[in-house]
Order: structure tokens, then C-alpha cells, then sequence
């Protein structure tokens, strides 16, 4: 596509339910970010995937997180036993260049845990 | 940590020209510097890039000074639909191309 794309773009569920997140990235884009964003806050880095490496996976911020990338192209973020605290904006960014800091955002999928 | 520190918001009104500083003092001698702009429930879109000196695109001007520990993102007479959050950005090189933002300028313009 022409850009990034994340589905759903709104989920609400219930605290302890799990839920997935999709983002598909621009056609080539060999490095794939996500982040985090709360209500009124900054982004907050949750994993970084680059080609066939070993994700970065250091921004997760427990073990209910974790995130998958099928070679270059869609990644799914999964959030086990969602807590309210986990209600946010997540973000999918992907890059042709490795570390340059040249992103393509998608428009994020906004979650509310009830 | 991300590596960047910029004001956490400023104020201007339509018309004026609005220059934003970023230090980012222990940049990489092969870090880029971007800029990216965030609108209310928007992921951030890219500004502007830059390495050194000038850089000048439709949207906006970038300056580094020699020393390349800050830079100043230029808007020229902003209007209302500039008030957005604008994002400095520094790569982490030495940590495998993990991307850090800092908190962000919120940019409010007045008519």
C-alpha cells in the first residue's frame, strides 16, 4: 500500500481479556517500529524489528507484551490480560533505512481497556 | 533515554515566524537530526531532515550550527493549523537503530 496501515483503529475490551494489534508497512520498509502513546504523553518505544535480525525488544514493558514480524513485512502486536493502565494509542512506524530516523507512522490503534 | 531536550510548549500567533530548539548534545558523528509533527489523534509525520548547516523544504527550514549539538526547526508565518506537537529526532547509533523521542515542543498558535 501507500502506507502504513494498522487495524483495528479502535478496540475497546474488558481488563484481562488479550487483544492484537496489526500494522502493515510500506512495501520494502526493512525496519519496523512500535510505540506507545497515553493520553497527553510522549511516544514511549516498545520494539524494534530490522530485516531477519533479533528484534530490540528492551521498550516492552512486562511480559504480557510481545510482538511478532513475519520477515519484512506485517507485524502483530499482542498485549495478554490487558490491565486499564495499557489504554493508549499504539503506533507502527516503519523505515527504509536502518536507524536514520526517517519514519512512516501509521495512524495508530487506539485501545480502551474497561 | 532519548537523546534530545527541547521546551515543552510555546505560544505564537498567526503570521509569525517560529523557531524551535533541540539540544542534543552527544550526537554521533553519522546521526541525522529529524523533525516530525503530530496533530491530535494523528501518528507523527515527517518534517524535515538534516545533517549539517541548512536544510530547506516547502514545509519548513532546519539549521545546525558546526558544533551539531542543537538544531532549530523554523516554521515561517505558522497559522492555526501549524499548533501541533513537534518531535526532534536523534538516532541511537550505538544502540542498533533503536529510535528514542523525547517529550516533544506543543506548539499552540493564536489568532
Amino acid at each position: 500500500g501507500a502506507g502504513v496501515s494498522q487495524s483495528p483503529s479502535n478496540k475497546v475490551t474488558e481488563k484481562g481479556k488479550d487483544v492484537e494489534l496489526r500494522c502493515d508497512p510500506i512495501s520494502g520498509h526493512t525496519a519496523l517500529y512500535w510505540y506507545r502513546q497515553r493520553l497527553g504523553q510522549g511516544l514511549e518505544f516498545l520494539i524494534y524489528f530490522q530485516g531477519n535480525s533479533a528484534p530490540d525488544k528492551s521498550g516492552l514493558p512486562s511480559d504480557r507484551f510481545s510482538a511478532e514480524r513475519t520477515g519484512e513485512s506485517v507485524s502483530t502486536l499482542t498485549i495478554q490480560r490487558t490491565q486499564q493502565e495499557d489504554s493508549a494509542v499504539y503506533l507502527c512506524a516503519s523505515s527504509g533505512r536502518q536507524g536514520a530516523g526517517e519514519l512512516f507512522f501509521g495512524e495508530g490503534s487506539r485501545l480502551t481497556v474497561l | 533515554l532519548a537523546k534530545t531536550t527541547q521546551p515543552i510548549s510555546m505560544d505564537s500567533y498567526e503570521g509569525q515566524e517560529v523557531n524551535i530548539t533541540c539540544s542534543h548534545n552527544n550526537i554521533a558523528t553519522n546521526d541525522y537530526i529529524t523533525w516530525y509533527q503530530q496533530f491530535p489523534s494523528q501518528g507523527p509525520r515527517f518534517i524535515i531532515q538534516g545533517y549539517k548547516t541548512k536544510v530547506t523544504n516547502e514545509v519548513a527550514s532546519l539549521f545546525i550550527p558546526a558544533d551539531r549539538k542543537s538544531s532549530t526547526l523554523s516554521l515561517p508565518r505558522v497559522s492555526l493549523s501549524d499548533t501541533a506537537v513537534y518531535y526532534c529526532l536523534v538516532p541511537t547509533t550505538n544502540q542498533g537503530g533503536k529510535l528514542i523521542f523525547g517529550q516533544g515542543t506543543e506548539l499552540s498558535v493564536k489568532p
